[in-house]
C-alpha cells in the first residue's frame, strides 16, 4: 500500500519568514497530491494541490513543488502570518483512496 | 445541507459497548472516506467507498470496526465492544469525482471517547 512520511512534525518560525515542510510516498503509480490545514478544534481544510502533470503550482503566498521521479513534494509559505499557524498534512491519491501524512505543526511567532 | 455533516458531535461509551456514527455527504458526491484522528495525531485512513463498486477495507484496525453506505448517501460506521484505545476523533470525507482527482470535503467529526 501507500506510504507517506511527512517532515518535520513541528515547525516554528518567525512571522514573515519562510516554512517549508515536505513529504515523500512509495507509489510510482501516485497521481494527485493535495495539501490540508487543519486549524485547532476544526476539520481539514484543502489549501492548495498538484497534479502529476505539473511540477510546480502557486497560490498567493502558497506554492506546492512535485518531483515524481524522487517521489516527493513540498509545500512552502511565503511571508507567513500568525494566522497560518496550524497543522498541515500532505495527502497522497492512488486509486480514489486518499492517505495522509503524519502531520506538521506550524507556529508562526509574532 | 451545504457540506458533510457528521451526527454526534460527541459521544461518550462505556467500555465494551457498541456505537454507530453517522455521515451524510455532500449530495451527488461519489466518494466517501472514513479516518480517525487520535488526539494530536494524524489522519488514519479507515475505508473509502466510491459509487456502487465494493468498498476499500484495508485501513479497518479490527473485525470490531465495520461501514456501511446505502447508494451515494449516508454512511454508518460501527464500532463492536468498544475499547480505550478506540478514543479518537472520527472524520468523514465526500469527494465529487476521485476519477479526476477533485477536493474532500471532511465533516466536523464525532469525538468518541470510551470510558
Amino acid at each position: 500500500g501507500e506510504n507517506v512520511e511527512q517532515h518535520p512534525s513541528t515547525l516554528s518560525v518567525q512571522e514573515g519568514d519562510s516554512a517549508v515542510i515536505k513529504c515523500t510516498y512509495s507509489d510510482s503509480a501516485s497521481n494527485y497530491f493535495p495539501w490540508y490545514k487543519q486549524e485547532l478544534g476544526k476539520r481539514p481544510q484543502l489549501i492548495i494541490d498538484i497534479r502529476s502533470n505539473v511540477g510546480e503550482k502557486k497560490d498567493q503566498r502558497i506554492a506546492v513543488t512535485l518531483n515524481k521521479t524522487a517521489k516527493h513534494f513540498s509545500l512552502h509559505i511565503t511571508e507567513t502570518q500568525p494566522e497560518d499557524s496550524a497543522v498541515y498534512f500532505c495527502a497522497v491519491h492512488q486509486g480514489g483512496k486518499l492517505i495522509f501524512g503524519q502531520g506538521t505543526e506550524l507556529s508562526v511567532k509574532p | 445541507g451545504a457540506g458533510v455533516s457528521q451526527s454526534p458531535s460527541n459521544k461518550v461509551t462505556e467500555k465494551g459497548k457498541d456505537v454507530e456514527l453517522r455521515c451524510d455527504p455532500i449530495s451527488g458526491h461519489t466518494a466517501l472516506y472514513w479516518y480517525r484522528q487520535r488526539l494530536g495525531q494524524g489522519l488514519e485512513f479507515l475505508i473509502y467507498f466510491q459509487g456502487n463498486s465494493a468498498p476499500d477495507k484495508s485501513g479497518l484496525p479490527s473485525d470490531r470496526f465495520s461501514a456501511e453506505r446505502t447508494g451515494e448517501s449516508v454512511s454508518t460506521l460501527t464500532i463492536q465492544r468498544t475499547q480505550q484505545e478506540d478514543s479518537a476523533v472520527y472524520l468523514c470525507a465526500s469527494s465529487l469525482n476521485p476519477g479526476r482527482r477533485t477536493e474532500a470535503f471532511f465533516g466536523q467529526g464525532t469525538r468518541l471517547t470510551v470510558v
